[in-house]
């Protein structure tokens, strides 16, 4: 089945700093490729996908980048601040049942 | 309603019962997801609805687990005869659609479980 390793499993930044988060995957399939934030006691928020036939994808701060020729996606948050601090889970979806990335922890210190 | 809605949010329960965790999935969403959230760890998929066709069940640990979907609106996950490995958070998603064109999922606040 397909795998999906996310990097790095935890990341510290100074508020104003950019963050980047990089998934791979395995499934040449895969067409569609969300962004999660999962933010302490909550379930986790779509805040961002990108489909197969675009590059890059932005919206305000963060973006998302694709080649697929490498089958890797990237989330890039620039002028990071404190409400930025979660959980951040990338996923891979080329059937139904997307594969998640096991998440990385982002910590934005004021 | 506006958003995935999960009840009870929280459920302690002692080793041995049977427990029914409920979500209510965003109305129009026909693709409705369980997960299950271990402390600090990814999401663990459960069991998959879609319209009227079978449920997708690869993921249920084991044959204490179970689910059903009613009118292809309401989603009720029940487990049997608790263990206390079963704790954990369960997080149900739905979405538009599943088989032809992926959506994101929308998800619930979910219901973390105790089991004692």
């Amino acid at each position: 089945g397909e795998n999906v390793e996310q990097h790095p499993s935890t990341l510290s930044v100074q508020e104003g700093d950019s963050a980047v988060i990089k998934c791979t995957y395995s499934d040449s399939a895969s067409n569609y490729f969300p962004w999660y934030k999962q933010e302490l006691g909550k379930g986790p928020q779509l805040i961002i996908d990108i489909r197969s036939n675009v590059g890059e994808k932005k919206d305000q701060r963060i973006a998302v980048t694709l080649n697929k020729t490498a089958k890797h996606f990237s989330l890039h948050i620039t002028e990071t601040q404190p409400e930025d601090s979660a959980v951040y889970f990338c996923a891979s979806g080329g059937s139904y049942i997307p594969t998640f990335g096991r998440g990385t922890s982002l910590i934005v210190h004021p | 309603g506006a958003g995935v809605s999960q009840s009870p949010s929280n459920k302690v329960t002692e080793k041995g019962k049977d427990v029914e965790l409920r979500c209510d999935p965003i109305s129009g969403h026909t693709a409705l997801y369980w997960y299950r959230q271990s402390l600090g760890q990814g999401l663990e998929f459960l069991i998959y609805f879609q319209g009227n066709s079978a449920p997708d069940k690869s993921g249920l640990p084991s044959d204490r687990f179970s689910a059903e979907r009613t009118g292809g609106s309401v989603s009720t996950l029940t487990i049997q005869r608790t263990q206390q490995e079963d704790s954990a958070v369960y997080l149900c998603a739905s979405s538009l659609s599943g088989r032809h064109r992926t959506y994101g999922y929308t998800f619930g606040s979910g219901t973390r479980l105790t089991v004692v």
